[in-house]
């Protein structure tokens, strides 16, 4: 079945960069999502790719897909203390509209 | 602010008894999903609503059921609760079902059984 994973946990300090990573495992994976989870929050949509594009950048996110490798990457620039939250990569199953989330890898900024 | 709500935002119950979830999809979404987040389970598909009708099943327990309104809200209805259901319960919604739709979700109902 589709599976979906991640690091459990990534530490950084202010201003540096932080990749965040994930392999999935459906090869007819439409969108690859990145979702956020802040402490007692919802989740915030923060980007998502098509699988025939390689790259998406969006301010200071940067998304890397490789399909061969079936692996995704999330890359904050510049990352601030506010970064501070869970972050869950998510495909969506093949048919119909359901989404399969990693375990999600929580970042913590140090300043 | 997603557009995305959900009532209530904390609900304590007791095992044994019954709650039911409600969610306002955004304006002009038709699909409805539900989640669940819990410790153990990670987050994990319940259901999926398109227009009123079922269109998905994920990992729902038959404890666990769900509808969609004519005028789009869902209800999610737990019943024999266990301590095990305690968790974050989110909806989302996107305009349509074919999966390539983003989905966005509501800020959450925390649930604990005692």
């Amino acid at each position: 079945g589709e599976d979906v994973e991640q690091s459990l946990f990534l530490s950084v300090r202010e201003g540096d960069s932080s990749v965040i990573n994930c392999t999935y495992t459906d090869s007819s994976s439409t969108y690859l999502y990145w979702y956020k989870q802040e402490p007692g929050a919802g989740l915030q949509l923060l980007t998502y790719i098509f699988s025939n594009m390689d790259m998406k950048q969006d301010q200071r996110l940067t998304v890397l897909l490789n399909k061969k490798d079936k692996h995704l990457s999330l890359r904050i620039a510049d990352t601030q203390t506010g970064d501070s939250a869970i972050y869950f990569c998510a495909e969506t199953e093949n048919q119909g509209g359901k989404l399969i989330f990693g375990q999600g890898t929580e970042l913590s900024v140090k300043p | 602010d997603s557009g995305v709500t959900q009532t209530p935002k904390h609900l304590i119950t007791a095992t044994g008894q019954r709650v039911t979830l409600r969610c306002s999809p955004r304006s002009g979404d038709l699909s409805v999903y539900w989640y669940q987040q819990s410790l153990d389970q990670g987050l994990q598909f319940l259901i999926q609503y398109y227009n009123g009708e079922e269109r998905a099943k994920g990992n729902i327990l038959e404890r666990f059921s769900a509808q969609q309104f004519p005028d789009l809200h869902s209800e999610l209805n737990l019943s024999s609760l266990e301590l095990g259901d305690s968790a974050l319960y989110f909806c989302a919604s996107s305009v349509g079902t074919s999966g390539l739709e983003t989905q966005y979700f509501g800020p959450g109902t925390r649930l604990l059984v005692l």
